[in-house]
């Protein structure tokens, strides 16, 4: 089974739906990421967690907002969704800094989201 | 704040050619340097990483690549390609400090092999 998966693989939504993407992991690993891929622009952070009560900001969270239900959860949600977020999302993971001096994470395999 | 830039957006070769895919890193501090691979419609997997010690790194696969810190670059290449070697492939950076450091990508490299 994939360490790191994410549901669904493919979504297509309509303009002002609400939308959620969820990942989860059996890595063990505390922190979690949610990227957008964008062709053109590489990978863009749009928030991180370091644990369950610890939610970060990446550089591209407006009109985007996650849940870390369990340290092995986590789900990114666009509360009203509009054409310019259709984009291929990516979750990932890493261990604490504390074991890894190096922050290597691990990518599920994407979602494409297509908002009309 | 660190940036990564990669120039060459594509690069088409042919079968048994060499390549190079160019990476050049902006930082202030010292930084980890990591090449990542995404195959068609998969995730991102990690390529080879440098950290510290000796500046040429391989893979697996045969591809490899050198941190040159005057230049600041961290070039891929691989001798050569296979078709299946046909993916993009993201060049990243993390800064070497104590603590979280986030990973920024380049803005990829999409490698197209051909017979």
């Amino acid at each position: 089974d994939a360490d790191v998966t994410q549901t669904p693989r493919n979504r297509i939504t309509k303009t002002g739906k609400r939308i959620m993407l969820e990942c989860s992991q059996t890595k063990g690993h505390d922190r979690m990421y949610w990227y957008r891929q964008d062709p053109g622009l590489g990978l863009r952070l749009i928030y991180y967690s370091f644990d369950v009560k610890d939610i970060n900001k990446g550089e591209i969270s407006d009109g985007y907002s996650v849940s870390r239900q369990a340290q092995a959860k986590f789900s990114l949600s666009l509360e009203s969704a509009i054409p310019n977020q259709t984009a291929l999302y990516f979750c990932a993971t890493s261990e604490s800094t504390g074991l890894r001096r190096d922050n290597e994470q691990f990518f599920g395999p994407g979602t494409r989201l297509t908002v009309l | 704040a660190q940036s990564v830039t990669q120039l060459d957006s594509q690069v088409p070769v042919f079968e048994e050619a060499p390549v190079e895919l160019r990476c050049n890193y902006s930082s202030s501090v010292s930084v980890y340097l990591f090449w990542y691979v995404q195959y068609p419609n998969q995730g991102l997997q990690l390529l080879l990483k440098y950290l510290s010690g000796s500046t040429l790194v391989e893979s697996i696969n045969g591809f490899e690549a050198e941190f040159n810190k005057s230049q600041t670059s961290f070039h891929l290449r691989k001798p050569s390609v296979h078709i299946s070697d046909t993916a993009e492939y993201f060049c990243a950076v993390s800064k070497m400090n104590t603590g979280f450091q986030k990973l920024v990508f380049g803005t990829g490299t999409r490698l197209l092999v051909s017979p």
